[in-house]
């Protein structure tokens, strides 16, 4: 049964177009977090989400709207999708918000073409 | 200069040879968080620690706040502990925002 779990795990698209990676977490964690890993592996923080309510919004830009319908499920929608915008994205999750241990799900790799 | 170095960037040992992989860090934390990703690309996270030393298994990993350093040893390696190995810590005191190290990429050969 898997803890965070990410759709899809891989996504082309071409540039331009709209998507979205959805997140849930089934460990009852109340803070949930989205991370772009970049070419260079580089990981950085993107959002995080503490019972649904926008905690860190890292300088990101608005073409990227993240969702927490409840505290379980996280999305990340992502508006006229650029070149740069191709990575791995992490979601994670943890109890608390200085965090704890972090659960991460797969990842979801995103390829613009 | 990153807020978190680690050291060395990459590493090849044989098979039953000790690890050490090197963590420093600029910023004050309440905790430091130590992270292993998969060539398949998972990650799980291995220790959280704010002081002294954690062991789990073959892993041991140590903090040493005053001198912000941590370091995370392998005992009796093995090549499935192949991967890259990822420091983290908080910008700054009870915050979420974790800042990351580049990754230690570590390969153990048979």
């Amino acid at each position: 049964d898997t803890a965070v779990s990410q759709t899809p795990k891989y996504l082309v698209t071409q540039m331009g177009n709209d998507k979205s990676i959805k997140c849930e977490q089934n460990l009852g964690h109340d803070t949930m977090y989205w991370y772009k890993q970049d070419s260079k592996k580089f990981l950085k923080i993107m959002f995080s989400y503490n019972n649904k309510e926008l905690i860190i919004n890292e300088t990101v830009p608005n073409r990227f709207s993240p969702k927490s319908p409840d505290k379980a499920h996280l999305n990340l929608h992502i508006n006229s999708l650029e070149l740069g915008d191709s990575a791995v994205y992490f979601c994670a999750s943890s109890q608390g918000l200085a965090p704890g241990e972090l659960f991460f799900g797969e990842g979801s790799r995103l390829t613009v073409l | 200069k990153n807020e978190v170095e680690q050291s060395p960037q990459n590493l090849t040992a044989q098979e039953g040879e000790f690890i050490t992989i090197n963590c420093s860090y600029s910023v004050g934390i309440s905790a430091l968080h130590w992270l292993q990703q998969h060539p398949g690309g998972g990650i799980v996270s291995l220790f959280m620690l704010s002081s002294g030393k954690k062991k789990h298994g073959r892993l041991i990993a140590t903090i040493n706040i005053q001198e912000k350093h941590s370091s995370l040893h392998i005992t009796a390696s093995h090549p499935r502990d192949s991967a890259v190995y990822i420091c983290a810590v908080p910008r700054s005191y009870n915050t979420d925002k974790l800042i990351f190290g580049t990754g230690t990429r570590l390969q153990v050969f048979p």
